[in-house]
């Protein structure tokens, strides 16, 4: 079955630096990867996805990438605000019915 | 407000109680998931629902027992359950098999 790495586990940084987490899946069948933000008292959230199709999205201040490759994919947040703050899942799918889940960054923006 | 409400939020039973978990979504979608959410581990997926069909049963214990009534609600009944089964159980839903879930807020459960 699929594997899905994710790092780092935690991340800490300055109000309006940038933030990269990064993950690694193990099958090359896999053709969708959504990014999700969990917040505090809450269910992930979609933010961000991609397909295999493309090697870059971007929505405002989120982008993801994506080297099939090299069998990995990387969420990239820029000028970063505290409301960022949350823990981020990535997430693989082989044709979309099962979802395989990274183990989580802890995101922290001092202010 | 995610569409996906899940009651209750907060649940604290003993071994020897049963309960149920209730899942209901408002997007008119097709297919309907449960999650296990344990401390530094992957998102695990449990059950999978697809127009009210079980489609996938991840090797998970006769002590959760699911059911989907209709296309909009999900249940997952407890009972005789263990402390390492304290988790945040997720449900989430999708427009079909094949498309992005939305999740519910989670029930944050304890076994005492």
């Amino acid at each position: 079955g699929e594997n899905v790495e994710q790092h780092p586990s935690t991340l800490s940084v300055q109000e309006g630096d940038s933030a990269v987490i990064k993950c690694t899946y193990s099958d090359s069948a896999s053709n969708y990867f959504p990014w999700y933000k969990q917040e505090l008292g809450k269910g992930p959230q979609l933010i961000i996805d991609i397909r295999s199709n493309v090697g870059e999205k971007k929505d405002q201040r989120i982008a993801v990438t994506l080297n099939k490759t090299a069998k990995h994919f990387s969420l990239h947040i820029t000028e970063t605000q505290p409301e960022d703050s949350a823990v981020y899942f990535c997430a693989a799918s082989i044709h979309g019915n099962q979802f395989y889940f990274g183990t989580g960054t802890s995101l922290t923006v001092i202010p | 407000e995610t569409g996906v409400t899940q009651t209750p939020r907060h649940l604290v039973m003993g071994m020897t109680n049963k309960k149920s978990l209730k899942c209901e979504q408002h997007l008119g979608h097709n297919a309907m998931y449960w999650y296990k959410q344990s401390a530094k581990k992957p998102l695990e997926l449990m059950f999978v629902y697809s127009l009210e069909e079980r489609v996938e049963n991840n090797s998970v214990p006769s002590r959760f027992s699911p059911e989907c009534p209709n296309s909009s609600h999900l249940f997952l009944h407890l009972h005789t359950l263990q402390p390492e089964d304290s988790a945040l159980y997720l449900c989430a839903s999708s427009q079909e098999l094949r498309a992005e879930a939305f999740f519910g807020q989670g029930t944050r459960l304890t076994v005492v």
